[in-house]
């Protein structure tokens, strides 16, 4: 149980294009999904905190209109990188969390290499 | 807010030895400590967890302990494989729906 996808697994686009990552639940209804950056041998930085139904809450730091989230049902939350640039290449992992957790367990998908050329 | 440190930051063990990883929080409102081993290209996956009731779990090779009052955990593992070889993250959380803090990982080399 307690399984997270993400789609795709990696990515290489051009400079300037936009491009989505897919964050789904398989098992289980995700009330809370997180989603995270994380650079080479570095900890996983938060960027924003996603409730079904209800606006991002996005960390100091990360900019909304460029990083677009939506937890449009229980199972399914998107992250849109806008406009990338060479720097947004990173590592994308989003973690889901279920409303029947008493403790605030999060399961974490496998991850989306991103390369903006 | 939650601040939760991690010691070591690296770790190189000969295959058969334990390798033991600690962490501390400063929040004494948490309440869960989770474990998370993440290799290479991949996503985290949750190792073990421990609750603030309880003072230690066991899983096959693997173990943590909670101190409360000191407001430290600790993983333990015991006679490493060299599938072990991996980062490893601590985390806590804090009350609240509010997102877990983790630690800045340690890389747990197994020499064989």
């Amino acid at each position: 149980g307690a399984v997270v996808s993400q789609h795709p697994s990696w990515v290489i686009c051009k400079s300037g294009t936009s491009v989505k990552i897919e964050c789904r639940s398989l098992d289980f209804q995700a009330t809370t999904m997180f989603w995270y950056r994380q650079f080479p041998k570095q900890s996983l930085m938060l960027m924003a905190t996603s409730n079904e139904g209800s606006k991002a809450t996005y960390e100091q730091g990360v900019e909304k209109d460029k990083f677009l989230i939506n937890h449009a049902s229980l199972t399914l939350s998107t992250l849109t990188v806008t406009s990338a640039h060479p720097e947004d290449s990173s590592f994308y992992i989003c973690s889901a969390r279920g409303f029947r957790s008493s403790y605030n367990e999060q399961f974490f998908g496998p991850g989306t290499r991103l390369t903006v050329l | 807010g939650e601040n939760v440190e991690q010691h070591p930051s690296t770790l190189s063990v000969q295959e058969g030895d334990s390798a033991v990883i600690k962490c501390t929080y400063s929040d004494s409102a948490s309440n869960y400590f989770p474990w998370y081993k993440q290799e290479l290209g991949k996503g985290p996956q949750l190792i073990i967890d421990i609750r603030s009731n309880v003072g230690e779990k066991k899983d096959q090779r693997i173990a943590v302990t909670l101190n409360k009052t000191a407001k430290h955990f600790s993983l333990h593992i015991t006679e490493t494989q060299p599938e072990d070889s991996a980062v490893y993250f601590c985390a806590a959380s804090p009350s609240g729906n509010t997102p877990l803090v983790f630690g800045k990982g340690t890389r747990l080399s197994v020499i064989a």
